[in-house]
C-alpha cells in the first residue's frame, strides 16, 4: 500500500483565492511527522510546513496551513490568497518513528491563474 | 543557511558508462540521502547514509551504489548506466533524527541525467 497518497496530479486556482492540496497517509506508527515541500520549475525542493503526530494544533506558516485530521489520516495543505509564484509542484512526505528518511507522495502540480 | 550542492546540473551519458553524481553539504549534517524523481512517481529513496562509510539501501537501490568517505560528501554511482536511469536525482541532508521535531531534509538543486 502507498504510504503517502496525493490524488490530485494537477490543480488550478485563481490568483488571490485559497486552495487545498490533498494528502493521505498510511502508517502503524504512533509517532510520525508530516511535511510539505514545494518544487518550483527551477527544481529545488523548498520545505514549507511540518506537523508532528502529537501536535494538537494544526501547523501554520504564513499563508500555509496544514489541515491535520488524524482519525482520517489526512494532512492537507491549505494555501491562502494564492499568488502567481505559488505555481509549482507540491509534495507531501512522512517520517515514521525514528526513521531518518522521508517517504514522498507523487506530487500535485499547482497552477495559479492570473 | 544550510547549503547542499550537487556538482552537475545536467549530464548526458551513454549506455554502459560509469556515472558519478557528487553531493556536498556544508552544515555538518550526519544524514545524507539520494532520491530519484520521476513524473507521476514522486521522489523515491535510492540510498542514504547516517555516518561516514555507513550506508543503507532505500526503496530502489538496484543499479546504484554510494560512497561516503567524508562527512560532507555523498556520491551516487551508476556502475553501468542504462536508459531507464534517465531521471532527476536529488541529494538531501539532515541532522540526526529526533523522535519529535521537524528535522527537515534540505535538498540540493538536483542533477538531471539523460542516458542515451
Amino acid at each position: 500500500a502507498q504510504k503517502i497518497t496525493q490524488t490530485q496530479p494537477g490543480m488550478f486556482v485563481q490568483e488571490k483565492e485559497a486552495v487545498t492540496l490533498d494528502c493521505t497517509y498510511d502508517t502503524s506508527d504512533q509517532s510520525y511527522g508530516l511535511f510539505w515541500y514545494k518544487q518550483p520549475s527551477s527544481g529545488e525542493m523548498i520545505f514549507l510546513i511540518y506537523q508532528g503526530s502529537y501536535d494538537e494544533q494544526n501547523a501554520t506558516e504564513g499563508r500555509y496551513s496544514l489541515n491535520f485530521q488524524k482519525a482520517r489520516k489526512s494532512a492537507n495543505l491549505v494555501i491562502s490568497a494564492s499568488q502567481l509564484g505559488d505555481s509549482a509542484m507540491y509534495f507531501c512526505a512522512m517520517r515514521e518513528g525514528s526513521a531518518r528518511q522521508l517517504t514522498f507522495g507523487s506530487g500535485t502540480q499547482l497552477t495559479v491563474l492570473p | 543557511d544550510v547549503k547542499v550542492t550537487q556538482s552537475s546540473r545536467y549530464l548526458v551519458k551513454r549506455t554502459g558508462e560509469k556515472v558519478f553524481l557528487e553531493c556536498v553539504q556544508d552544515m555538518d549534517h550526519e544524514n545524507m540521502f539520494w532520491y530519484r524523481q520521476d513524473p507521476g512517481l514522486g521522489l523515491r529513496l535510492i540510498y542514504f547514509s547516517y555516518d561516514v562509510k555507513m550506508k543503507e539501501k532505500g526503496d530502489i537501490p538496484e543499479g546504484y551504489s554510494v560512497s561516503r568517505e567524508k562527512k560532507e560528501r555523498f556520491s551516487l554511482i551508476l556502475e553501468s548506466a542504462s536508459t531507464n536511469q534517465t531521471s532527476m536525482y536529488l541529494c538531501a541532508s539532515s541532522r540526526p533524527t529526533r523522535v519529535s521535531g521537524a528535522n527537515v531534509l534540505t535538498f540540493g538543486a538536483g542533477s538531471r541525467l539523460t542516458v542515451l
